[in-house]
């Protein structure tokens, strides 16, 4: 079955330092998101990408973060100057279309020291 | 806004007894209505889905049914077993001009004892 790949699964960084996380989505899916859950929290949508733009963003999503396709394989989440607050899990996600269902990674657990 | 609530949790139960997490919604329109599993370590996995009201979504023995009246999509699962040992988590979907994005409950961490 067609899965979402993320890499790495658990990254360790200092505050203030940039940080990107790596996403395969599935090859035909044209849809992509970015979700985070940070511990004992509910999972919190940060940011959909379709057609090569934002279509929708969260306020989560300020001038800190930002998402990139830059090779019509991997999806890309950028945090420019990690926070501790930014410790987290973070999930990528696909879907074929705005109405289907999605796929999930088995996410990135970042934690800001 | 769109919100999910679930039941407090945790969960404890033992193997072969029933199943119900409370789901209730709020949402302008008429969402999608999903329930998601995430077992240790790995990802959001999605259980079943329901895309209109009276709807009835089914995998691997779990339930649930839309309903409108009640803004509710309660999951019920007739006999667990320990494999069912997961974290649950019950989502929305409004379709609206810029998106498609799910708003989900707390999560529901079930356990089954043998």
């Amino acid at each position: 079955e067609p899965e979402v790949t993320q890499t790495p699964s658990h990254q360790v960084t200092q505050m203030g330092q940039e940080v990107i996380l790596r996403c395969v989505p599935i090859s035909n899916h044209l849809y992509f998101y970015w979700y985070r859950q940070i511990l004992g929290q509910k999972v919190e949508f940060l940011v959909s990408f379709y057609n090569n733009e934002i279509s929708e963003k969260s306020e989560i999503f300020d001038d800190q973060f930002s998402v990139e396709r830059p090779d019509g394989s991997n999806f890309t989440l950028k945090i420019r100057s990690t926070k501790l607050e930014d410790s987290a899990m973070y999930f990528c996600a696909s879907s074929e279309g705005a109405g289907g269902g999605y796929t999930f990674g088995s996410g990135t657990r970042l934690t800001v020291v | 806004g769109d919100s999910v609530t679930q039941m407090e949790g945790p969960v404890t139960l033992s193997e072969e007894a029933f199943l119900t997490i409370n789901c209730t919604y709020t949402a302008t329109g008429y969402p999608s209505l999903f329930w998601y599993v995430q077992y240790p370590g790995e990802g959001l996995q999605l259980l079943l889905k329901a895309t209109k009201a009276d709807d009835k979504g089914s995998n691997k023995g779990f339930e649930a049914t839309y309903r409108k009246e009640t803004t509710s999509f309660h999951l019920e699962k007739g006999s667990v077993q320990v494999s069912d040992s997961a974290v649950y988590f019950c989502a929305l979907r409004a379709i609206g001009t810029s998106g498609s994005r799910l708003t989900f409950g707390e999560g529901t961490q079930l356990t089954v004892n043998p």
